[in-house]
């Protein structure tokens, strides 16, 4: 089977730096994906780590260790604008036609 | 980036009522497009693939009787949510991926579906 874990909430003050960690479980591996969601809304591409290491853009950075299956989305300089549900999301290889799976999100609340 | 519309983007039925949700890869062909439901405050879950011309590959526990899909074109997908009722009210979400499979999943902004 298949299978994404991480935290259901996380909570911190504008100007902080959060982290959001992801382990996955799957029977083949094609990449990692985060996504931002703010209610109401529809899923919005953040990321794609496909080899070990960190990709930056702008104040987001997303991590990804194979060995690991363990991946973590980085926000610095929060904005009250961050405030929303974060998806990462694996592409199996093993799946139908490499379909993409969502973990169970994380709510990120910013405080002033 | 690529784009993806759905339309409608809010739908409100009674029960009983056949509902059909379009999904359009507006710059790209999408030769495989995703649908997913998601509830309140809850994940998004894969409901069906579809290939363009061929028939959707449904996910355990969805009526393919139920939520039909049809994958004409490729830049067109459908979902047809037959004898819709109450628990059928969901946010539906429809995605669409070009012709590698190493190339980004693009997401529609969604159809919001009240059944009454």
């Amino acid at each position: 089977g298949q299978s994404l874990e991480q935290p259901s909430e996380v909570t911190a003050v504008e100007g902080a730096i959060v982290q959001i960690n992801c382990t996955y479980q799957t029977s083949g591996f094609y990449g990692l994906s985060w996504y931002q969601q703010h209610d109401g809304g529809a899923p919005t591409f953040l990321s794609y780590n496909a080899l070990d290491g960190l990709e930056e853009t702008g104040r987001f950075s997303s991590f990804l260790s194979r060995s690991d299956s363990y991946g973590y989305l980085l926000l610095q300089e929060l904005q009250m604008k961050d405030s929303a549900s974060y998806f990462c999301a694996v592409r199996d290889s093993g799946a139908n036609n490499n379909d993409m799976r969502f973990g169970a999100g994380t709510r990120l609340t910013v405080k002033p | 980036g690529a784009v993806v519309s759905q339309h409608p983007s809010r739908v409100i039925c009674k029960s009983g009522t056949s509902v059909k949700i379009e999904c359009r890869s507006l710059d790209f062909q999408a030769t495989t497009m995703f649908w997913y439901r998601q509830f309140p405050k809850q994940s998004l879950m894969l409901m069906a693939t579809s290939n363009e011309g061929s028939k959707a590959t449904y996910e355990q526990g969805v009526e393919k009787d139920k939520f039909l899909i049809n994958h004409a074109s490729l830049t067109l997908s459908t979902l047809t949510v037959a004898s819709a009722h109450p628990e059928d009210s969901s946010f539906y979400i429809c995605s669409a991926r070009g012709g590698s499979e190493w190339e980004t999943q693009y997401f529609g902004p969604g159809t919001r579906l009240l059944v009454l």
